[in-house]
């Protein structure tokens, strides 16, 4: 059974450039949900897609959108960069209450 | 919204040494869950616990759902048990939002 995968792993992006990060959900998972995770902090909640509709939407503007595709992976994007935007992004599958995160992309914006 | 708060907020152990971080959460929740995050910023599940005792191997975990707070115990701890753990709860409505606390970290010495 293949776990959750995330691509890139690192990232470097200048301010007011656009990124998208992707996401391989688990096996048998139908939903995906995105964090942001600050140093130092506890993961905040982006959103979550569940057959490819979102589901839910945390405190973040509309520069950071999604997609989730038929075979269940997903994709963040993010608009407009800013500094504050640099953080670990972890996606994270499920097929029930229970979900399971992925090893994150580390993202700088300089 | 839920609020949940983690305690100690660091923790340093001697190796062998046994250890309890507690979760406390402010609303009743049907979903909460036990993470370690490892050094490379993977969160790796485990416990899946809204009620009850749980254990796997030194780790075992109890959730008093009607006080609202959740106990994570590491029995004879080894060195590889460093980093920072999370609990986190599903926030009200049908989003499939994760609320973190801000987390214990622990360093375990040899």
């Amino acid at each position: 059974e293949t776990g959750v995968t995330q691509s890139p792993t690192h990232l470097i992006k200048t301010r007011g450039q656009q990124v998208t990060l992707r996401c391989s959900s688990q096996s048998g998972h139908n939903t995906v949900s995105w964090y942001q995770q600050a140093l130092g902090q506890g993961p905040q909640f982006i959103f979550q897609y569940y057959r490819e509709e979102e589901n839910g939407r945390g405190n973040f503007p509309p520069r950071f959108s999604g997609l989730q595709f038929p075979n269940y992976s997903s994709e963040l994007n993010v608009n407009a960069l800013e500094l504050d935007d640099s953080a670990l992004y972890l996606c994270a599958s499920s097929s029930g209450p229970e979900q399971y995160f992925g090893p994150g992309t580390r993202l700088t914006v300089t | 919204g839920i609020q949940v708060e983690q305690s100690p907020p660091d923790l340093i152990l001697q190796e062998g040494a046994n250890s309890t971080l507690r979760c406390n959460f402010s609303d009743s929740v049907n979903n909460l869950q036990w993470f370690h995050q490892n050094p490379w910023g993977q969160l790796i599940n485990l416990f899946y616990i809204p009620s009850g005792t749980k254990q796997n191997g030194r780790l075992s975990a109890t959730t008093v759902a009607t006080e609202r707070y959740s106990l994570l115990y590491i029995s004879s701890s080894q060195t590889t048990d460093s980093g920072v753990y999370f609990c986190a709860v599903l926030g009200s409505g049908n989003t499939g939002k994760l609320i973190f606390g801000q987390g214990t970290t622990l360093q375990v010495k040899p």
